[in-house]
């Protein structure tokens, strides 16, 4: 049973780069036809898609962010990681790392973008 | 890009049967949209009750399923528990990537 943890600041001050890792168990990154992928939701709103990054590398992402926006794998530490640069206040959420095709979840972690 | 829309609520009788549906700006969704369907109670993270269509997880109960209907894609819940009430997202494919709905709040009641 494959287990996803995001980690990584819950602070950001705006204009700085948010950096987060999801780090991967019970399941080889490297392995298998498998995406790794980054939502987020801001506090009572819809989930909104960020990007999402296949085995081999090639990486895709939502259009809106895509100028900011950098999701990454490192498979020696098994991790996937997301950074999102030039924050505002409207990139306070929290971010889920999720792995396709099966759809399977991390608990997520709260980012507040804050001076 | 894709504009996805999902009805904003939907109420359905405990043991009832209902459908949430979710379409495309685009035109109609197919099963190279590769729809999934997630539920989210006050809270909690999502979690996948479908994938690429129909496929369900493996711990989605039997009364939910998946389908396309209309040129939409389906997620119809036979026999509503209590313990269902909660919001849908529905994500398709779209250009290269994916793009969510804006979510179903469905209530039991």
């Amino acid at each position: 049973q494959v287990q996803l943890q995001e980690s990584g600041p819950g602070l950001v001050k705006p204009s700085q780069t948010l950096s987060l890792t999801c780090t991967v168990s019970g399941a080889s990154i490297n392995i298998g036809n498998y995406y790794w992928g980054w939502i987020r939701q801001p506090a009572g709103k819809g989930l909104e898609w960020i990007g999402r990054i296949y085995t081999n590398g090639d990486a895709g992402y939502n259009p809106t962010l895509k100028s900011r926006v950098t999701i990454s794998i490192d498979t020696s530490k098994n991790q996937v990681s997301l950074e999102l640069r030039s924050v505002i206040a409207t990139d306070t959420a929290m971010y889920y790392c999720v792995r396709e095709p099966r759809g399977d979840w991390g608990q997520g972690t709260l980012v507040t973008v804050s001076s | 890009q894709a504009v996805v829309t999902q009805e904003p609520s939907l109420t359905v009788s405990p043991g009832g049967t209902v459908t949430l549906t979710c379409g495309s700006s685009t035109g109609a969704v197919t099963s190279g949209h590769y729809p999934y369907w997630f539920q989210q109670k006050p809270g909690q993270a999502p979690r996948t009750l479908i994938y690429d269509t129909s496929n369900k997880h493996s711990w989605t109960p039997a009364r939910f399923s998946g389908s396309l209907l209309g040129g939409k894609a389906a997620l119809t819940l036979s026999g509503a528990q209590p313990e269902d009430e909660a919001e849908y997202y529905c994500l398709v494919y779209h250009s290269g990537g994916r793009v969510f709905g804006g979510g179903t709040r469905l209530t039991v009641l």
